[in-house]
């Protein structure tokens, strides 16, 4: 089961245009983080919010959670090539069985030039 | 410093054997979170361990196992694989349990197995 779903799945742009990548869940939870993942590589914390309706901007790139912690959207601003990668939205848990990463399954982003 | 090392970066298993991945995390860092990753299910949580201890551990069948060591390296094992056990295993390395917050994880570049 999947606990968070991310779309659209694949997304392929042209240099230049902005778009929006979208994280949902019916869960809640205490915060949320952004992973960019390149072939052959791990992936690469980009963020993590943790208040609700909290908004973090870095350079391009604009991320959003949802006021009841539940969703997060990624906005990139004049995407570049180098942008190209996997997205990944990872939902923190923390209960008393312990500590764990809820992943999507990712945003596949190609943005040509 | 040096970041995650993960080995082998490459395997090629037969249904049935077993394997053992190895996860080398950033010095000083004492959890260490297995991931599995494929096309069908993206990232899933296998395990944590911080401190040679397990602390939390995902949906997955009794065949996959892990441990940690005294010096925070970290092993895990899948036992009778199975053709569906083909994926990207990724270790995470952070420098407290996730639990303690928003604590970066640091991954490394993964295992790729195949089980033929």
């Amino acid at each position: 089961t999947q606990l968070l779903e991310q779309s659209p799945q694949f997304l392929s742009i042209q240099e230049g245009e902005n778009l929006t990548v979208y994280c949902n869940s019916s869960s809640v939870f205490s915060s949320l983080q952004w992973y960019r993942q390149e072939p052959g590589e791990g992936p690469v914390l980009l963020v993590t919010v943790v208040t609700g309706g909290e908004v973090k901007k870095l350079k391009r790139l604009t991320f959003q959670f949802g006021d009841a912690r539940k969703d997060s959207s990624l906005h990139i601003t004049a995407a570049q090539p180098g942008d190209t990668g996997l997205y990944l939205c990872a939902g923190v848990t923390n209960s008393n069985s312990g500590y764990a990463l809820n992943f999507g399954k990712g945003t596949s982003l190609l943005v040509t030039p | 410093k040096a970041g995650v090392t993960q080995t082998p970066r490459y395997l090629i298993k037969t249904r049935g054997q077993q394997v053992t991945l190895s996860c080398s995390p950033i010095s000083g860092h004492r959890s260490v979170s297995w991931y599995q990753q494929t096309p069908g299910q993206g990232l899933q949580f296998l395990f944590e361990y911080f401190s040679e201890t397990q602390r939390n551990k995902g949906n997955f069948p009794g065949r996959f196992s892990g441990r940690q060591f005294s010096n925070s390296r970290s092993e895990m094992n899948v036992s009778t694989l199975e053709l569906g056990d083909s994926a990207l295993y990724l270790c995470a390395s952070s420098l407290h349990s996730q639990g303690q917050g928003n604590t970066e994880a640091f991954f490394g570049q993964g295992t790729r197995l195949t089980v033929v």
